[in-house]
């Protein structure tokens, strides 16, 4: 079924860098999500960006989010060690019923 | 505190032994999901209900059965668990299906 792919797979930067992960799904949908998930434990909403919306910003985290091309990112700033962890995107496929979840981004911030 | 309860956390047991796995919600949320976690796999919806009796199968549903006779449980049933079931399985609920998720904190499940 449809599904959101993140990108890269596993990515590893210094702590108080930038880390950018990117999602690209299939069809067109109502709103774009991301979630974090530490290690084997339950994932954690962190932002949902509208299908009409292009950016949207919390905290340190930006979300954009481009319909044309079927693609979103996930920008973090400043990066913390803290914010090791395992990212995914979810989209709803334009449906009520379903939220798919991607395979993830695996983030590790070195300090 | 707005949480999805799920138990038990680990449950080791033999295959073809009949379990469930209780997840219960205390937001009042209309939509609720079972899904199950395997490296390299991400994760993989097993059943969602949309409402109390409105159940529906996800992407990988073989081998489950849920059911949602009151709005806050929502219970996932192996009736003869196999290895191939060995997963971390999550429940989830949110006032609807594509609104914010809360998840609880995962039932590891192994079956030999």
């Amino acid at each position: 079924s449809q599904q959101g792919e993140e990108d890269p797979q596993a990515l590893s930067i210094q702590e108080g860098e930038n880390a950018t992960m990117n999602c690209s799904y299939k069809t067109s949908i109502n709103n774009l999500q991301w979630y974090r998930q530490n290690s084997g434990r339950g994932l954690v909403h962190l932002i949902l960006i509208r299908s009409n919306e292009r950016e949207k910003h919390s905290g340190r985290l930006r979300v954009t989010l481009d319909t044309s091309k079927k693609s979103s990112s996930l920008l973090i700033t400043a990066s913390r060690a803290a914010d090791t962890a395992s990212y995914f995107c979810a989209t709803d496929g334009g449906s009520q019923g379903n939220l798919i979840f991607g395979k993830g981004t695996k983030l590790s911030v070195k300090p | 505190e707005a949480q999805v309860t799920q138990n038990p956390r680990y449950l080791i047991t033999v295959t073809g032994k009949k379990l469930t796995v209780t997840c219960s919600q205390n937001m009042n949320h209309e939509y609720m999901s079972w899904y199950r976690q395997d490296p390299g796999l991400g994760l993989r919806q097993i059943y969602y209900s949309m409402n109390v009796e409105v159940t529906d199968k996800g992407d990988v549903p073989e081998g489950y059965k849920v059911s949602r006779k009151e709005k806050r449980n929502f219970p996932l049933i192996l009736e003869s668990p196999s290895p191939n079931q060995t997963s971390l399985y999550f429940c989830a609920s949110s006032r609807q299906g594509d609104t914010e998720a809360f998840f609880g904190q995962g039932t590891r499940l192994t079956v030999v």
